[in-house]
């Protein structure tokens, strides 16, 4: 079965609106992160969370805000979507405590969201 | 500033061929570096990850060579199929925090039959 699994796979709506991409990983690890995958292929790291700790890419707007309702679930909730958030989000897992930066992360297949 | 960028940006090549996809790396300092496969559709998939004193490392047809003093990364696919089309991205990681770690913008590999 899936090991990262996200939901919606599509999301179109209207500027302005508030949404929620739901990520679950059934792998067991610690660690969960958010990642957005604009038009030129960037992959940028938007959040990583555990138990312990909250890091924030500093260049994330805080319409942008990840929720942990128990370690197996980050959803990622974006209020006030504008256009420039239209991209493709991918949630991913690895385990912890980090190996020296060595985990290997497990990518979920990505929810594509469209900006209307 | 810590970058990566990777060439060709594309690459169209015949079944059974060999191939070889480049990346530059400019993190400092410098913790380890990773190659990904990503099918359209679907999330990166991990293929290889070394460290400063690694400069090769292999998984099935694919090899990568790192060069740590000249910051270069390649990824080398023997013997290609059609599956192996994708994009393929290097990333570069500078210690342990997740906000450290550094995507290339990826080769889009097509492999014709």
């Amino acid at each position: 079965d899936t090991a990262v699994s996200q939901t919606p796979k599509y999301l179109v709506t209207q500027m302005g609106n508030d949404k929620s991409i739901k990520c679950e990983q059934n792998l067991g690890h610690d660690t969960m992160y958010w990642y957005k995958q604009d038009s030129k292929k960037f992959l940028k790291i938007m959040f990583s969370y555990n138990n312990k700790e909250l890091i924030i890419n500093e260049t994330v707007p805080n319409r942008f805000s990840p929720k942990s309702p128990d370690k197996a679930h980050l959803n990622l909730h974006i209020n006030s979507l504008e256009l420039g958030d239209s991209a493709v989000y991918f949630c991913a897992s690895s385990q912890d405590p980090p190996n020296g930066g060595q985990e290997t992360q497990y990518f979920g297949p990505g929810t594509r969201l469209l900006v209307l | 500033k810590n970058q990566v960028e990777q060439s060709p940006q594309s690459l169209i090549i015949l079944e059974g061929k060999n191939c070889t996809l480049q990346c530059n790396y400019t993190v400092s300092p410098f913790s380890n570096l990773r190659w990904y496969k990503q099918d359209t559709g679907r999330g990166p998939v991990s293929l290889t990850i070394m460290t400063f004193s690694e400069n090769t490392k292999s998984n099935g047809r694919y090899t990568a060579t790192l060069d740590a003093d000249t910051k270069q990364s390649s990824l080398h696919i023997t013997a290609s199929q059609l599956s192996d089309s994708a994009s393929y991205i290097c990333v570069a990681r500078s210690g342990s925090s997740a906000s450290k770690i550094i995507f290339g913008s990826g080769t889009r590999l097509s492999i014709r039959p």
